[in-house]
């Protein structure tokens, strides 16, 4: 069965700072992957997600990720964090049989330091 | 376009007690989830339609949740009784539906404390 860890329980990082959440999947053939957000008191949002193709996704909001089949990888990074980033981060993975059926992480929350 | 629709936005009920959530997905939408979100957790599948049919409810605690969704449109969620560790958020979504549909849009979730 799929599944996907997220090591980072919290992070904080100053505004302006570079930012990096790490995600691990485990799936034995290629998975659909998603990075959602979710701000206090909301819904979860999608940022990006990857199906195939280039490796590299570009999101919404200025993130991206990076998928590494060699390290089972998903990682999300944002060049320069700001304030309004300050949210829960979830990744996500999805069998490429049945994609509507996603299993998320436990998510990392992501503080801004002022 | 109106997003999901979710009420109340937060319940507070004590332990044997019944309770009952609403989603409203966006309008054409096939498919709806119901999720637990429990604190500290990421969202677990509690069951999903496709139009007015279930497709999934393996992680359904069958013997206190119930859900339907009359019609296709609007869905609702029960559990009877609560007990303690249902406290939790439950968000549903929608998504156009189909093989090839992945996106889900949620919405802000129902808050249910179990006392």
């Amino acid at each position: 069965a799929q599944s996907v860890t997220q090591p980072d329980i919290h992070i904080t990082v100053s505004e302006g700072a570079s930012l990096e959440l790490r995600c691990n999947y485990s799936y034995g053939a290629t998975p659909y992957l998603f990075w959602y957000v979710q701000s206090p008191g909301q819904g979860l949002q999608l940022l990006l997600k990857y199906f195939s193709g280039d490796t590299l996704v570009q999101g919404i909001k200025g993130f991206e990720a990076e998928f590494k089949r060699s390290q089972s990888s998903f990682n999300l990074r944002k060049p320069s964090v700001h304030w309004s980033d300050a949210a829960e981060y979830f990744c996500a993975v999805a069998r490429y049989s049945s994609a509507s059926k996603i299993i998320f992480g436990s998510g990392t929350r992501l503080s801004i330091r002022p | 376009e109106a997003g999901v629709a979710q009420s109340p936005r937060y319940k507070i009920i004590e332990k044997r007690q019944s309770v009952a959530f609403w989603c409203n997905p966006i309008s054409g939408h096939a498919t709806l989830y119901w999720y637990q979100q429990i604190l500290g957790q990421g969202p677990k599948l509690l069951i999903q339609f496709q139009n007015n049919g279930v497709v999934d409810d393996s992680q359904l605690p069958k013997d206190r949740f119930s859900a339907e969704r009359l019609k296709g449109v609007d869905s609702t969620l029960k559990i009877q009784p609560a007990k303690l560790e249902d406290s939790a958020v439950y968000l549903c979504a929608s998504s156009f539906g189909g093989t090839t549909d992945y996106e889900q849009y949620f919405g802000p979730g129902t808050r249910l404390t179990v006392t």
